[in-house]
């Protein structure tokens, strides 16, 4: 099954500075990755996808940018944080050999103040 | 746009009670249906899922949902809960490359 590492864990900002989360994927290859946000009080929102290395679709206008340099690797990235960029920050996996099952990372809380 | 909703935002149930909860989505064409549990200090995982065939699905940790296609639902049960179900659980929809929609959740207090 697929391994999915995110870091950091927690992560406390303040408002105007850049931000960078990765993703890194172990156990396939050639997946489709997704960046979700949680913010408090509502549900996952699919940020961003890739279907493979510089691929990136985004869902929703905002803050923040995707990058995939490498099939296994996502990052998630700010130049200047927002108030309203707090939540908790989803790394998901979808690849051929986890049938159609996707598969997540631990997460990032992220606070900006 | 399609979404989901999830109507209970909070249960709180003793050990032993029965479980349902609500789970609608909004999409006019052929839907995978998911729900993801994440129990305190875990990953998201995967608890069940519909593609197609009979619309009763059994999960793990003997979980199942029904799709009732005419309205829209997935509603999830168990028969009778443990201490250990408490989590926080999320009804999803597949719209297309995998892309999943997640209702807002619904945190479940087990009190032994």
């Amino acid at each position: 099954s697929q391994t999915i590492h995110q870091w950091p864990a927690t992560l406390v900002q303040p408002v105007g500075s850049p931000l960078s989360l990765e993703c890194t994927v172990e156990g396939t290859s050639n997946p489709n990755l997704y960046w979700y946000r949680q913010a408090a009080g509502r549900g996952l929102q699919l940020l961003f996808y890739s279907v493979g290395i510089g691929q990136i679709s985004s869902e929703v206008p905002q803050n923040l940018s995707a990058s995939r340099p490498q099939d296994r690797q996502f990052i998630l990235s700010s130049k200047k944080l927002l108030l309203s960029d707090s939540g908790f920050y989803l790394c998901a996996s979808h690849g051929s050999s986890g049938g159609e099952t996707q598969y997540f990372g631990p997460g990032t809380r992220l606070l900006v103040l | 746009a399609q979404s989901v909703s999830q109507h209970n935002h909070h249960v709180i149930l003793s050990e032993a009670a029965s479980l349902e909860l609500g789970c609608n989505y909004s999409y006019g064409g052929t839907v995978n249906l998911f729900w993801y549990v994440q129990y305190p200090g875990q990953h998201l995982q995967l608890l069940l899922k519909y593609f197609s065939g009979d619309p009763l699905v059994k999960g793990i940790k003997g979980f199942e949902a029904e799709f009732i296609k005419s309205k829209f639902s997935f509603n999830l049960r168990k028969p009778s809960v443990q201490w250990s179900d408490t989590a926080e659980y999320f009804c999803a929809v597949n719209t297309g490359f995998q892309k999943l929609v997640f209702g807002t959740g619904t945190r479940l207090l087990v009190s032994p």
